[in-house]
């Protein structure tokens, strides 16, 4: 079956480490997002790419950084400048770019920074 | 901005129907969707509107104006299970996609 996996579901780290989750794809989709969702809040768009070896920042983009050197996979390395990282983390993915078609989100990864 | 405007509360019974209002900007407007998120989990799509009218989906409905930049979503019977928050976005012909806070629904016995 076609879907989205994002790995780990639960990360810890201390602060000042670098941490990259992991997105992989198999639903042949061109764009990739990564939102992150705090308590109470909606998602925040973090990076997103439309399209292989393309990538564009979100609102919230200092601190992040992302790849997308395959069109599978879209990793999310969280930066020791990021002030706050501890959040709930959401990759998606979409056939187009432009809103016509439904998200797809994986599972999601709960980041703890301590 | 693209502000996406939605209540962030609602309260409603079991059996009962509710209605999530969701306004938007209107410039670049490329479709309307809406999500159903459990806490701690990911969201699950729910329906879509790209023109104007109703769609309908058994319990679930969404309506959209695109004049009026509004979009509400419609749950009848409602269950225990629906307890959960609703959240609206919409596409743009920029290729982003902008998300409202969310609405949390809260069906009481």
């Amino acid at each position: 079956d076609g879907g989205i996996t994002q790995s780990p579901k639960y990360l810890f780290r201390k602060e000042g480490q670098n941490v990259t989750l992991s997105c992989e794809q198999n639903l042949n989709h061109d764009a990739m997002y990564w939102y992150r969702q705090d308590p109470g809040q909606g998602l925040r768009l973090i990076y997103y790419s439309q399209i292989v070896n393309d990538f564009q920042k979100g609102d919230i983009a200092e601190g992040y950084s992302v790849s997308r050197e395959k069109k599978e996979s879209f990793p999310l390395t969280v930066t020791s400048a990021q002030k706050n990282p501890t959040a709930f983390y959401l990759c998606a993915s979409s056939i187009g770019s432009q809103g016509k078609s439904p998200l797809h989100f994986g599972n999601g990864t709960r980041l703890t920074v301590t | 901005g693209q502000n996406i405007d939605q209540p962030t509360e609602m309260t409603a019974t079991e059996g009962a129907i509710v209605q999530i209002n969701c306004t938007y900007q209107t410039s670049g407007f490329n479709g309307l969707f809406w999500y159903q998120q459990h806490a701690g989990e990911a969201p699950t799509f729910l329906s879509y509107n790209v023109l104007d009218g109703l769609e309908e989906k058994g319990r679930f409905s969404s309506f959209l104006s695109r004049s009026k930049g509004y979009s509400y979503l419609l749950l009848k019977e409602l269950q225990m299970k629906d307890s959960a928050s609703y959240l609206c976005y919409r596409g743009s012909t920029l290729g982003r996609l902008y998300f409202g806070r969310g609405t949390q629904l809260t069906v009481w016995p």
